[in-house]
């Protein structure tokens, strides 16, 4: 089993719909997450790290259940912007080393 | 203007050749990461180091080796030992400690001749 398993998508949406996507983990002991961005052909950058309390950055809204191993990421009201590759990522147990998933893509058409 | 630079952006190995990646930052962080990735694959860790000269490898370190002289900087070497070298590779640095976000460089994509 994989350490974090996506849904790769593609998630087609209209501007201004909501998308919504999970991600789940494998290793109980996991204490950071985080979701990522990643363009096409560029490197991944931080979006948001994901708390146990769910946490929000403007039209972002990332949740985390340790019960259900999983962590979600909801886009509001989506911009043509937001088309890109979403990297899910956990922390290793003890350890600083991260464990990424293959990424869900999301395209908004106009 | 901090941040961290690879160098090139674009590489090709001929066959049994060796080629390094560049990899500095200025963002005074202590650990410094090495990852590949392949299409439709999460990224995948080759080496890292949380403090000079010293690295631990990750999990495909086959085919690579790295060094840590300076803070700074952390080359990869592709050696002619990796049949399969052909993928986008990313550094990466963090403050190694908290959250442990890491922050990456542009990338290089090396191909083979």
């Amino acid at each position: 089993r994989k350490e974090v398993e996506q849904d790769p998508g593609p998630f087609n949406v209209p501007e201004g719909a909501t998308v919504a996507f999970n991600c789940t983990y494998s290793n109980s002991a996991s204490q950071s997450f985080f979701w990522y961005r990643q363009d096409c052909r560029k490197e991944p950058k931080l979006l948001m790290s994901v708390y146990s309390s769910g946490n929000e950055d403007g039209r972002f809204t990332a949740q985390l259940n340790r019960a259900s191993q999983y962590i979600s990421l909801l886009i509001r009201d989506s911009k043509l912007s937001d088309s890109a590759t979403y990297l899910c990522v956990v922390n290793r147990y003890n350890d600083y080393k991260l464990s990424f998933g293959a990424g869900t893509t999301v395209t908004v058409r106009a | 203007d901090g941040g961290i630079t690879q160098s090139p952006k674009y590489l090709f190995r001929k066959e049994g050749q060796n080629v390094t990646l560049s990899c500095e930052q200025n963002l005074n962080h202590d650990a410094m990461y090495w990852y590949r990735q392949d299409p439709g694959q999460g990224l995948r860790l080759i080496y890292y180091s949380q403090i000079v000269n010293d690295f631990q490898k990750g999990d495909i370190a086959e085919g690579y080796s790295v060094s840590r002289e300076k803070k700074e900087s952390f080359p990869l070497t592709v050696t002619s030992a990796q049949k399969n070298p052909t993928a986008f590779y990313l550094c990466a640095s963090s403050i190694s400690r908290g959250e442990n976000i890491q922050y990456f460089g542009a990338g290089t994509r090396l191909s083979v001749l």
